[in-house]
């Protein structure tokens, strides 16, 4: 079975900083590596995806993830901070080899709240 | 949102009474998915449908069923609605092509189980 952890339930920085939403996983097999963000009362957005490749992968709005296999981990990462970047993250996951109807496990979620 | 829209948005209903949501996508992908979000638990999986009249049970799918007659509807029927099913449904799409696994969203609909 497939499952995704995000162990803060939320990350505070100041405008202006490097931030970081850190995302582990548990696959049997290969890992297909999502980020989602939510905005209120929206629905998920989807901001970048691993599926195989370079280890940094560059997604919308200037973040980027780092995919790191031998921690299981797949970090959010943004070098300068934004107001506007305030919203609920979402990490996911996918087992390479599952065949059946690319179904993706969420980690329960991480609210980042960046400040003046 | 992704071609994808969800009605009704919002909804109140009564216990014991059938609650039907649908889902609607214009973007033709093979892939639908029904979603449940509530705080501290993220996004579960109820239900998804790989092709027309193909479906197959999430997570959550107790008391929970589904129906795809059209690529493009996915409705979502909750038998007996009890307070415990009050949450946020969220529908998604996927291709699921080999080079394009995620999901697309749609707006949601919050529904209160009195």
């Amino acid at each position: 079975a497939q499952s995704v952890a995000q162990p803060e339930d939320q990350v505070n920085v100041a405008e202006g900083n490097p931030l970081t939403v850190k995302c582990t996983y548990s696959v049997s097999g290969n890992p297909y590596l999502f980020w989602y963000v939510q905005y209120p009362n929206r629905g998920l957005q989807f901001l970048l995806k691993y599926i195989t490749g370079d280890n940094l992968v560059k997604g919308s709005y200037g973040f980027e993830a780092e995919f790191n296999k031998s921690q299981t981990s797949f970090h959010l990462k943004k070098p300068s901070a934004l107001v506007s970047d305030s919203a609920l993250y979402f990490c996911a996951v996918r087992d390479m080899w599952d065949g059946t109807a690319s179904k993706l496990t969420f980690g329960t979620g991480t609210r980042l709240q960046v400040t003046l | 949102d992704a071609g994808i829209t969800q009605s009704p948005r919002h909804k109140v209903t009564e216990t014991g009474t059938p609650v039907t949501l649908r889902c609607h996508q214009t973007e033709n992908h093979r892939y639908m998915y029904w979603y449940r979000q509530d705080p501290g638990h993220g996004l579960r999986l109820i239900h998804y449908s790989y092709g027309v009249k193909d479906t197959d049970k999430g997570e959550v799918s107790d008391g929970y069923s589904v129906s795809r007659s059209k690529t493009e509807d996915f409705l979502l029927t909750l038998e007996s609605a009890t307070s415990s099913q009050t949450s946020v449904y969220f529908c998604a799409i996927s291709p699921a092509d080999s080079s394009s696994y995620e999901q697309y969203f749609g707006p949601g609909t919050r529904l209160t189980v009195t």
